[in-house]
């Protein structure tokens, strides 16, 4: 199964971008790349995902690398709120389970 | 819409006793899963179902956990007899179909004495 790594965490000031890396360089053509959030006490919630163009949503956008090994998911402006656990996953095209690791805990800073 | 619906959201039981989690996806979601998420770790997942045919549980300890998922609608997880070990978060999620983004309830909160 491909893997991804992410830091463990990361800090933020409130109302300035974030930027969260995620590498995997074991990716293969099939895979999507989603990334799902965690808030405190909440189930996950799905953020966005893409193939190999980049994406833009309301809540975020995804940077796509174009040899496709790395990804990086923008919140343009964080906000409090956005303090969470942030995983990037892989979802196989054929099979759509999707592998969560242990994710980055971003910490917004008021 | 509403979200994913999960009960209860606490439960505490002493070892080896019962245990049973509901789950009610969002109207019209074929894809249901069941996942068990232990402190500090990402979800992973027990069991998934395609209408109400469980198509992969490779993952679900089949001596203690069962599952079912009953009309192809609402599911509920069962632990028994349950073990210290598994003490965690069981989350439930739903999708309209396999490849689909997943929706999350907020999990049911399970504590083993």
């Amino acid at each position: 199964d491909a893997k991804t790594t992410q830091p463990n965490s990361m800090e933020s000031n409130e109302e300035e971008p974030v930027h969260l890396p995620c590498n995997h360089s074991t990716i293969s053509g099939t895979d999507y790349i989603h990334w799902y959030r965690q808030l405190p006490s909440q189930g996950p919630e799905y953020v966005i995902h893409g193939l190999t163009s980049n994406v833009n949503n309301r809540m975020a956008s995804l940077a796509i690398a174009e040899d496709r090994k790395s990804s990086t998911l923008i919140l343009h402006r964080a906000t409090l709120r956005d303090a969470a656990v942030y995983y990037c996953i892989l979802r196989f095209r054929r099979d759509d389970k999707i592998i969560f690791g242990k994710g980055t805990r971003l910490h917004i800073l008021p | 819409e509403a979200g994913v619906v999960q009960s209860p959201r606490y439960k505490i039981i002493e070892k080896k006793q019962p245990v049973a989690f509901w789950c009610n996806p969002i109207s019209g979601h074929n894809t249901l899963y069941w996942y068990r998420q232990n402190l500090g770790q990402g979800p992973e997942l027990l069991i998934r179902y395609e209408n109400e045919e469980a198509v992969d549980d490779s993952q679900l300890p089949k001596d203690r956990f069962s599952a079912e998922r009953l009309k192809g609608v609402d599911s509920t997880l069962k632990i028994q007899p349950a073990e210290l070990g598994d003490s965690a978060v069981y989350l439930c999620a739903s999708s309209l179909e396999g490849h689909q983004p997943q929706h999350f309830g907020d999990g049911t909160r399970l504590s083993i004495l």
